[in-house]
Parts: structure tokens; sequence; C-alpha cells
């Protein structure tokens, strides 16, 4: 399999559930993103982790928990959404080196009710 | 802080016109890329610019980056429905912070 893959592709919760949104590129790079897509609005990063270590956490609530056990894989753990966290959740890699354009996967739909 | 103005937001042409977007930035940057982002897509990296001033084409799409560095522009010419998507600029600040600000994106709706 090649690129940014990402499961599921769209889940929908409740607000007292706990989940996960999955990442993995197969392209060899060294960062990973996690962004928040809502409708009408700009692409919000949330999460950077380069070289395997979390360089970046943009004042994102704390039922958003990143992880990141390898530079292939990168996870989103979700616990006590709220509505407005609906939304597409985009996982993006790079190369930490060089001009730093970025491979996004599909995106997971997540609707919390 | 650092931001990546982009115009217009939306657009909406006639199969055949031509479109414009443009992005501004607050700073120097060190490259911009620009993305596409179909209706329900993901973005999908289109091309970088990295010297001054410099120019390139893909077929019918033509990318500029300014003298300064600090502005650029994606120009479609005669529009095609294959065209419909959110345009996004992104530019790599320059210096160590190797940061991605994004623009907003320009919206693009073709009639046919």
């Amino acid at each position: 399999e090649t690129g940014v893959t990402q499961t599921p592709r769209h889940l929908v919760m409740g607000m007292t559930n706990k989940k996960s949104l999955k990442c993995e590129q197969h392209l060899g790079h060294n960062a990973m993103y996690w962004y928040k897509q809502s409708a009408k609005k700009p692409l919000e990063l949330m999460f950077v982790y380069s070289l395997e270590e979390r360089v970046e956490n943009n004042s994102v609530p704390s039922r958003f928990s990143p992880e990141c056990p390898n530079s292939s894989h990168l996870f989103l753990h979700l616990h006590t959404l709220q509505p407005e966290d609906s939304a597409l959740y985009l996982c993006a890699s790079s190369q930490v080196q060089g001009p730093g354009e970025q491979y996004f996967g599909p995106g997971t739909r997540l609707t919390v009710t | 802080g650092q931001q990546v103005m982009q115009i217009p937001q939306y657009q909406h042409v006639q199969e055949g016109e031509d479109f414009t977007t443009y992005c501004n930035s607050s700073t120097t940057l060190s490259n911009i890329q620009w993305y596409k982002q179909r209706p329900g897509g993901h973005p999908v990296f289109l091309i970088q610019l990295v010297k001054s001033g410099e120019v390139k084409k893909q077929k019918r799409l033509t990318f500029q980056f300014g003298e300064a560095k600090k502005n650029s522009s994606l120009h479609i010419t005669a529009t095609q429905t294959t065209d419909v998507g959110t345009y996004f600029c992104a530019g790599l600040l320059a210096g160590n912070n190797r940061k991605l600000i994004w623009g907003l994106g320009t919206s693009l709706a073709v009639n046919p």
C-alpha cells in the first residue's frame, strides 16, 4: 500500500465514548501531522511529530491525545468529545529536511452525537 | 503572528474563463506550496516555488512567487469543470522555524 492511509474513514461516536484514529504513512517520511478541517473553516494544525517527538501542540483540548509510536504510525485518541468536534480529521506526513511538502491521507469524517 | 492571507475566498466562473487566486504573507517565506482539495477529498500537493520571482507551469496552471518571497499567485487559463475544488497556498517560514502556514483557501466553482 502506498501513500498515507487513515482508518476509519467514517466514525460516529457519542460524547462519552473513547475511540482512536489511526494514520500510517508508507513514504519513508519522518514528520507527521494531525489537522482538523471543519466546514467553511481553514485547516487547523493540531499536532506535529518530528522524528517521533511531539514538537507542536496548538492549544488543542486534552480530550484529544496524540500518540506516535514510530515514524510510520500516528494515532489520535479521542474521549469525551463535544458535538463541535465533528469535523474531518486529516493526517499528513513530510520529510523534516527539504522543502517540506506534505502528503495527506483521505481523512476520517468524525461525527459526535 | 505569521499569517498567509488568501483571496478571494470564493470564485464562481463559467467554463472557459480564467481564474486567479492570490496569497500574501506577513513575513518572508522559504518557499510557497500549493495544494488542491476536490469536494469530498483531501488536500493534494500541486507544486512548490522556492526562488524569488519564480514562475512554474503545469498545463493550464501558472504559479508565481513574488520577488520579495512574500506573495504568490495561481492562475488557471480556460477553466474546466475538473478544476473545481479548493486551492490552498501554504508558506514555509524562512530560517530555523520550519513551520508551514496555511492560507484559508479559495473555493472555485465552474459552471459548465
